[in-house]
């Protein structure tokens, strides 16, 4: 069965320092990579998604992911958080087959401030 | 970007009544979904729907839980009856047949008293 963690609940960071979300999947095989924010009141938004090939993403309002075939983890980045950056992260797995569910991490809430 | 509608946004209920949770997913989409999101908790799977059945459910999708899309329209889940533990938000979303990039409404917060 596939899961995955994300071991930190809570990041703090001060605005304009550089962030790293980290996050750990466990599968039998490679499954497509996603990282979702949540905002509050609102819907899950993709950030970035990985499939194959280059294991760097880039995704939206600056946030990339590495994808480790080797440590089983798919951390996201950002170079320098904006306060608007605060919100839920999570990960999410996703194995191709007929039946297509999202796996989610519990989340990482991230507080950035000024 | 493509959106999937959820109406309402949030809807209170007396335990043991039916409701009704209704999704309006993007157009061209075939697979749909509902995932369950307790407050502070992660979000879980619930169900997903493909040509007019279910695929795969998790064990939070109750027996009194169901899924419907009828005549191409909303795609809904009816709780009946509702239970206190039935109290969270209720996601649904949709995505094509070639692509699995899922797409998220923004949620019905159904609170059961």
């Amino acid at each position: 069965a596939q899961s995955v963690t994300q071991p930190d609940a809570r990041v703090t960071v001060s605005e304009g320092a550089s962030l790293q979300l980290r996050c750990k999947y466990s599968s039998s095989v490679t499954p497509y990579l996603f990282w979702y924010v949540q905002y509050p009141r609102q819907g899950l938004q993709l950030l970035l998604k990985y499939y194959s090939g280059d294991p760097v993403v880039q995704g939206v309002n600056g946030f990339e992911a590495e994808f480790s075939k080797s440590n089983s983890s798919f951390h996201l980045r950002k170079a320098s958080v904006h306060w608007s950056d605060s919100a839920v992260y999570f990960c999410a797995v996703s194995i191709t087959g007929n039946t297509r569910k999202l796996i989610f991490g519990l989340g990482t809430t991230l507080q950035v401030q000024p | 970007g493509p959106k999937v509608l959820q109406i309402p946004s949030h809807q209170i209920i007396d335990m043991g009544q039916m409701v009704t949770l209704n999704c309006d997913p993007v157009s061209n989409h075939l697979y749909f979904y509902w995932y369950k999101q307790i407050l502070g908790q992660q979000m879980e799977f619930l169900v997903n729907f493909y040509n007019g059945k279910v695929m795969e459910k998790s064990k939070l999708f109750k027996d009194q839980f169901s899924v419907e899309r009828p005549d191409g329209s909303y795609f809904t889940l009816k709780i009946q009856p509702t239970a206190l533990e039935d109290s969270a938000v209720y996601f649904c979303a949709s995505s094509t047949d070639s692509d699995t990039e899922v797409f998220f409404g923004k949620g019905t917060r159904l609170t059961v008293v």
